[in-house]
């Protein structure tokens, strides 16, 4: 099946620094990528839909100017975590969806940000 | 507003059948409806996906009735490695965002 991969699986920072994550889809060509939060004991919150050579789409109450997506290639989606602070902390995941009619969303590993 | 809804949590002994049912009352023609698996510290794992009736492979089966509404996971003979959080997605394709409902926590006990 398809893979999706995700690059670091865990970050730990300081406040008030950046941290990126890379989404890479092996694979396929992701024209659209999804970025997703997890907070403990807590299901996935959709935070963003990266659509590559154009802007990224922002659920409401996720700040565009700290969680920056970039979707340069069909196989790469960056989220970066801009002036990172503790509440930050969370596990971030990626999806990205297959062609076709059933549109399964493969996803990826996941990574840890730890703000200290 | 959720658009499906599974029980929040369910305890199963290790080689019983455990049968998982999700609600989506508002489920959309084009609507599929697919099945992950959720670890601790780990991104979802697809397991099945179906449109209607019945779906079946290596590792569960799906039931989906006629008015589609509902749909239910059956995992065969579970064992302690089933232990994990798993979600009902409705997706439709086309690029379309998908949210997550709440999971239903499975603790498969000895």
């Amino acid at each position: 099946g398809a893979v999706v991969s995700q690059h670091p699986s865990w970050v730990i920072c300081k406040s008030g620094t950046s941290v990126k994550i890379e989404c890479r889809s092996l694979d396929f060509q992701a024209t659209t990528m999804f970025w997703y939060r997890q907070f403990p004991k807590q299901s996935l919150m959709l935070m963003a839909t990266s659509n590559e050579g154009s802007k990224a789409t922002y659920e409401q109450g996720v700040e565009k100017d700290k969680f920056l997506i970039n979707h340069a290639s069909l196989t790469l989606s960056t989220l970066t975590v801009t002036s990172a602070h503790p509440e930050d902390s969370s596990f971030y995941i990626c999806s990205a969806q297959g062609g076709g009619s059933a549109g399964e969303l493969f996803f990826g590993e996941g990574s840890r940000l730890t703000v200290l | 507003l959720a658009k499906t809804t599974q029980p929040i949590s369910m305890d199963s002994y290790e080689g019983q059948e455990v049968n998982i049912t999700c609600s989506h009352n508002n489920i959309a023609t084009n609507d599929y409806i697919t099945w992950y698996q959720q670890f601790p510290s780990q991104g979802p794992r697809f397991i099945i996906q179906g449109y209607k009736t019945k779906v079946t492979n290596e590792v569960a089966s799906l039931f989906i009735p006629a008015d589609r509404k509902s749909s239910t996971l059956s995992l065969p003979r579970v064992s302690l490695s089933d232990t994990a959080v798993y979600y009902c997605l409705l997706n439709s394709g086309g690029y379309q965002k998908v949210t997550f409902g709440t999971g239903t926590k499975l603790q498969v006990i000895p």
